[in-house]
């Protein structure tokens, strides 16, 4: 099957621009989530979705972060403005069901670096 | 919420040796335990998972052992390979509530050939 797909790949901008990321996911995963990975650290949940809806976002910063997956399929999160901190992988995963005990996916990921 | 904590933090092992990573986990709640591989600019992936009714689960020449008295949880990997070297992070989630992975801070392992 195929995996979660993810564009780009790299992305290099100037603090306080925007930038957009893409990810489909697994077919038929009703489970979607956006991960932020800082250099040398493990994945962190910035927010998950259950179809179209969120079910969790506590840890989004929503002053400069945002995301949708207005059809239940793909999702696009969205930076604005850019600080310097947010450089960081950020990583897309899907899974089946309702459950988040079950097995997550990763995309390969979007590189950002903030000059 | 949930905290995972991971160590050794870096493991060096000769090849064929064994390496042992633990992973201590906060939330009592929680009852399911992946462990994911990535390789450098690689996409994590899972290798191997626990659920809570369950104390060991082997596949091939991994394993990963749950004490849910203690809240620990760890992988074994035997016979290492060099293609075992890679930075391995575990994780934890419950299925009620806040349902998402928490992750620990990853171990770099290097299996010296």
């Amino acid at each position: 099957e195929a995996g979660v797909a993810q564009s780009p790949r790299y992305k290099i901008i100037e603090k306080r621009q925007s930038v957009a990321f893409w990810c489909n996911p697994i077919s038929g995963h009703a489970t979607l989530y956006w991960y932020q990975q800082i250099l040398g650290q493990g994945p962190k949940l910035l927010i998950q979705f259950q179809n179209n809806g969120v079910v969790d976002d506590s840890q989004l910063p929503k002053d400069r972060f945002s995301a949708e997956r207005l059809k239940g399929v793909d999702s696009t999160l969205k930076i604005q403005p850019a600080k310097l901190e947010d450089s960081a992988v950020y990583l897309c995963a899907s899974s089946e069901g309702q459950g988040s005990n079950q097995p997550q996916h990763f995309g390969d990921g979007t590189r950002l670096s903030i000059l | 919420g949930e905290n995972v904590e991971q160590h050794p933090s870096t493991l060096s092992v000769q090849e064929g040796d064994s390496a042992v990573i633990k992973c201590t986990y906060s939330d009592s709640a929680s009852n399911y335990f992946p462990w994911y591989k990535q390789e450098l600019g690689k996409r994590p992936q899972l290798i191997i998972d626990i659920r809570s009714n369950v104390g060991e689960k082997k596949d091939q020449r991994i394993a990963v052992t749950l004490n849910k008295t203690a809240k620990h949880f760890s992988l074994h990997i035997t016979e290492t390979q060099p293609e075992d070297s890679a930075v391995y992070f575990c994780a934890a989630s419950r299925f009620t509530g806040r349902r998402a992975l928490t992750f620990g801070s990853g171990t770099r392992l290097q299996v010296q050939p």
